[in-house]
């Protein structure tokens, strides 16, 4: 069981705006430690989409954002692509594991 | 350009002995804490040890303590995992990763531990 939790599963049309959940715990993202999301597709390591719980790394679209609110994130996509249907991860760090905790991954069907 | 070239994946028998590395290039790694993730497949990334980036702060997580141990040259800017006593459980591919604002990773590689 992770120790961040996501939906194992979300869709949308091409064009729609999906939401991914990540919900920790007050060792990780509710004792104010940021958020990571990362993207990958099957095979290749994981890309970074959302750092510091906000912020975008140069050459991810403003399609993807990020946002925290107490021991949860969400990572929102707006004009949904087909290129986006890849595996989701959340990450954060965790006090009590002195270390990093990982959400199961969400895996996200364009349909 | 950063980049983390893991190495020394391979087939092990349960019970054996491995050594990965992580050649790191493109950034002062002495400055960095690095870390090990690793992913069985068909699964998620979990997180297996890190290190400090004068090596003297260790942490690992609970399914390897004493089994795994996490190491660094910072004069060959280069990251390593030895692993022992592997179990079937511990066949996955291992990434490295600088602890860097966004985080960067290698490629991976992929470890089996099957008989």
């Amino acid at each position: 069981q992770s120790a961040l939790t996501q939906p194992p599963s979300v869709s949308g049309a091409p064009g729609q705006r999906v939401t991914i959940s990540c919900t920790g715990s007050s060792s990780n993202i509710g004792a104010g430690f940021d958020v990571v999301w990362y993207q990958q597709v099957p095979g290749t390591a994981p890309k970074v989409l959302i750092y510091g719980s906000i912020n975008r790394p140069s050459g991810v679209p403003d399609r993807f954002s990020g946002s925290k609110s107490g021991a949860s994130a969400s990572l929102a996509i707006t004009g949904l692509q087909a290129e986006d249907e890849a595996d989701y991860y959340c990450q954060s760090s965790d006090s009590s594991l002195s270390g990093w905790v990982f959400g199961g991954g969400t895996k996200l069907t364009v349909l | 350009e950063v980049q983390l070239v893991e190495s020394g994946g391979a087939l092990v028998q349960p019970g054996g002995s491995l050594r990965l590395s992580c050649a790191a290039s493109g950034f002062t790694f002495t400055t960095y804490w690095m870390y090990w993730v690793r992913q069985a497949p068909g699964k998620g990334l979990v997180w297996v040890s890190r290190i400090n980036s004068d090596g003297t702060r260790i942490n690992y997580a609970d399914p390897v303590k004493g089994r795994f141990t996490i190491s660094r040259d910072n004069a060959k800017n280069t990251l390593y995992l030895q692993m022992n006593s592997l179990r079937a459980e511990d066949t996955a591919v291992y990434y490295c990763v600088r602890a860097s604002v966004a985080t960067d990773w290698g490629q991976g590689t992929l470890v089996t531990v099957s008989s």
